[in-house]
């Protein structure tokens, strides 16, 4: 079975500071992880994946993870926040059962707070 | 190119109904995925579909059932609703059923049962 723990249900930071949204993962097959992002009253947006290859990836809006397969962690981080990065992020990891099922397993979230 | 998309954007229903939640996934997308999310916490895998067929369920009561149609549409039925169905549902379609695929989500349906 799978499972993601986000750490820190709050992080606050200064607008144009560091960025940085914890993600560990378990998994009993070599995982595919995902970061979204999701606004007020909407879906979830993809903001990166990792499958294979490079560890790190880059996402959209500036937006990078690194993958650790010896911390089997998977962090969001932003060189520098804006205050249009305020939302909920969630990490995810693949099931990957078999048949292909392919349902995503989500940490319980991240709320980002960028203070002006 | 359009989204994926879902209706209703909201839905009231009371304890005991049944509701069915759809879902057109984005064009050329043929699995779909449903997902649960409550209050304050992380989306919960319901189903997947691909090419019509079942092919993943998550921990759910049999009081939720889903299809797929041969557009790739989909709907979710949950029958003899309870209070903790109150949730917003999600929607996500895939090209294929890979798990290197990401899935795309629609805005979702806010479900509050009373």
């Amino acid at each position: 079975a799978q499972s993601v723990t986000q750490l820190g249900s709050h992080v606050s930071v200064s607008e144009g500071a560091l960025v940085l949204l914890r993600c560990n993962y378990s998994s009993s097959v070599p995982p595919y992880l995902f970061w979204y992002v999701q606004y007020p009253n909407q879906g979830l947006q993809l903001l990166l994946k990792y499958t294979t290859g490079a560890t790190l990836v880059k996402g959209i809006n500036g937006f990078e993870a690194e993958f650790k397969k010896s911390e089997t962690s998977f962090h969001l981080t932003k060189p520098s926040a804006h205050m249009s990065d305020a939302a909920e992020y969630f990490c995810a990891v693949t099931s990957g059962g078999g048949g292909g099922a392919d349902g995503l397993t989500f940490g319980k979230g991240t709320h980002l707070i960028i203070q002006p | 190119d359009a989204g994926v998309t879902q209706s209703p954007t909201h839905l009231i229903k009371t304890r005991g109904q049944q509701v069915t939640l759809r879902c057109s996934p984005i064009s050329g997308h043929k699995s779909v995925s449903w997902y649960q999310q409550v209050l304050g916490q992380g989306p919960q895998f319901i189903f997947q579909y691909y090419e019509k067929e079942e092919r993943g369920r998550g921990n759910f009561p049999d009081r939720f059932s889903a299809r797929q149609f041969p557009n790739y549409s989909s709907e979710l039925n949950v029958n003899a609703l309870l209070l903790g169905d109150s949730a917003l549902y999600l929607c996500a379609s895939s090209l294929v059923i890979s798990r290197g695929h990401p899935q795309y989500f629609g805005p979702g349906t806010r479900l509050t049962v009373l």
